[in-house]
């Protein structure tokens, strides 16, 4: 079981760049890192996924280390909206085919003005 | 908006009854998860089906099932309710049940469940 370890809440504000980073020790060899945002009330909304090296997208990128047991989410020039719980997960795979995502605390950003 | 929906959006009954939320999901998406959201439990996965069959279960009570139908849409079914189980909960689909390592998961608005 693959667990992910991440701060608890982070600061910044509007315009400034956020690194979020997210450590997974054990994560397996076929498991992919997905970071998820989730506004207060409202279900966890998919951002980017990535295995190795960089992904981006028009919203984020993943920087991802040789070793894989690490992982950053950028956001660049983040807003006032993107104050949210972001959560990095890594799957856990089930005998049968099943899909289970564990999502830990999470990382509550706050962007201010 | 994901695509994903659920029904009913808020709903309060009292201890000892039985309810059942129901998620119709993404157009094409075979597999339908449940999670349960609590303030002090978090997000916690309850059960996954794929195209009809149970295909993976979390931390879900027994006083709970879920089932998916022919057509794709699930109902989770609560009984014998305790206030303990006032939560939100959701419902995610997504393309595939494969343990490949692929976990992008479409969210539903959520249903939140309030037990007097």
């Amino acid at each position: 079981l693959a667990k992910t370890t991440q701060p608890i809440s982070m600061d910044s504000y509007e315009g400034q760049e956020v690194n979020i980073t997210c450590s997974h020790n054990n994560i397996a060899t076929n498991d992919y890192i997905t970071w998820y945002q989730q506004f207060p009330s409202q279900g966890p909304r998919f951002i980017i996924q990535g295995y190795k090296t960089k992904v981006t997208n028009e919203v984020a990128s993943l920087f991802i280390p040789a070793d894989r047991k690490s992982s950053t989410l950028s956001l660049p020039r983040v807003s006032l909206s993107d104050t949210a719980v972001y959560y990095c997960l890594v799957g856990d795979r089930i005998t049968g085919g099943g899909n289970k995502l564990t999502f830990g605390t999470g990382t509550q950003l706050k962007v201010e003005l | 908006d994901s695509g994903v929906t659920q029904t009913p959006k808020h709903l309060i009954t009292a201890t000892g009854q039985r309810v059942t939320l129901r998620c119709s999901p993404r157009s094409g998406d075979l597999s339908v998860y449940w999670y349960q959201q609590s303030l002090d439990q978090g997000l916690q996965f309850l059960i996954q089906y794929y195209n009809g069959e149970e295909r993976a279960k979390g931390n879900i009570l027994e006083r709970f099932s879920a089932q998916q139908f022919p057509d794709l849409h699930s109902e989770l079914n609560l009984s014998s309710l305790e206030l303990g189980d006032s939560a939100l909960y959701f419902c995610a689909s997504s393309p595939t049940g494969r343990a490949s390592g692929y976990y992008e998961q479409y969210f539903g608005p959520g249903t939140r469940l309030t037990v007097t």
